[in-house]
């Protein structure tokens, strides 16, 4: 019931085309989605974050989407480019807890040029 | 600002021995969490410290400690090290308790022989 399950696992997108990453949880009591970003070397970089509240949060490039019924949100990324390359993660918390995060695996996104 | 300042960034240690990792958060960040990172089974969480306190704990063995000083930086000691202990160790800091945002640290690569 903690767990996080991430898809896909590794995804290749052209320039200028859209990225598509989803997630899905069990537990209905986590309230706080975030999406890191992590390049080789890196620690994970906090990309935007969304409460159950809403269905959609978009903050340039990125979107996320929520579907609090189907327990399901995913990451959009617009306009993909070449520097977005990275691993991306999925994250859920409580947010009196929301120092303890559960992640999904990962998905290893590469963007042709 | 500066941010999560992880030491050291690489440690070889051989097996049956400990480990000290150390994580200075971002200036005013009270809270600070430690993660293990593999690529078999991704991101997960350790343990959690707030003015000092452990408030929240992973599922991981005793042999996996951790402390957090008043001027909140925080240590975290693995003894008896095993193989499967090698991993990149991050620290993420937050303002505490109710704050969404975890900010990490360029993590700690360690290598047990």
């Amino acid at each position: 019931q903690q767990q996080v399950k991430q898809s896909p696992q590794s995804l290749i997108v052209q320039k200028g085309g859209i990225s598509i990453i989803n997630c899905a949880y069990e537990n209905t009591a986590f309230d706080y989605f975030p999406w890191y970003q992590q390049f080789p070397g890196k620690g994970p970089a906090l990309l935007i974050a969304i409460r159950p509240d809403v269905s959609e949060k978009k903050e340039g490039r990125f979107t996320i989407s929520f579907n609090k019924s189907a327990k399901q949100f995913s990451l959009h990324i617009m306009d993909s480019q070449p520097g977005d390359s990275a691993t991306y993660f999925c994250a859920a918390s409580f947010i009196q807890g929301a120092q303890k995060l559960v992640f999904g695996q990962g998905t290893r996104l590469t963007i042709n040029p | 600002k500066a941010g999560v300042t992880q030491t050291p960034r690489y440690l070889i240690k051989t097996r049956g021995q400990q480990v000290t990792l150390s994580c200075s958060p971002i200036s005013g960040h009270r809270s600070v969490s430690w993660y293990q990172q593999t690529p078999g089974q991704g991101l997960q969480f350790l343990f959690e410290y707030f003015s000092e306190t452990q408030r929240n704990k992973g599922n991981f063995p005793g042999r996996f400690s951790g402390r957090q000083f008043s001027n909140s930086r925080s240590e975290m000691n693995v003894s008896t090290l095993e193989l499967g202990d090698s991993a990149l160790y991050l620290c993420a800091s937050s303002w505490g308790p109710g704050s969404d945002e975890q900010y990490f640290g360029p993590g700690t690569r360690l290598t047990v022989t």
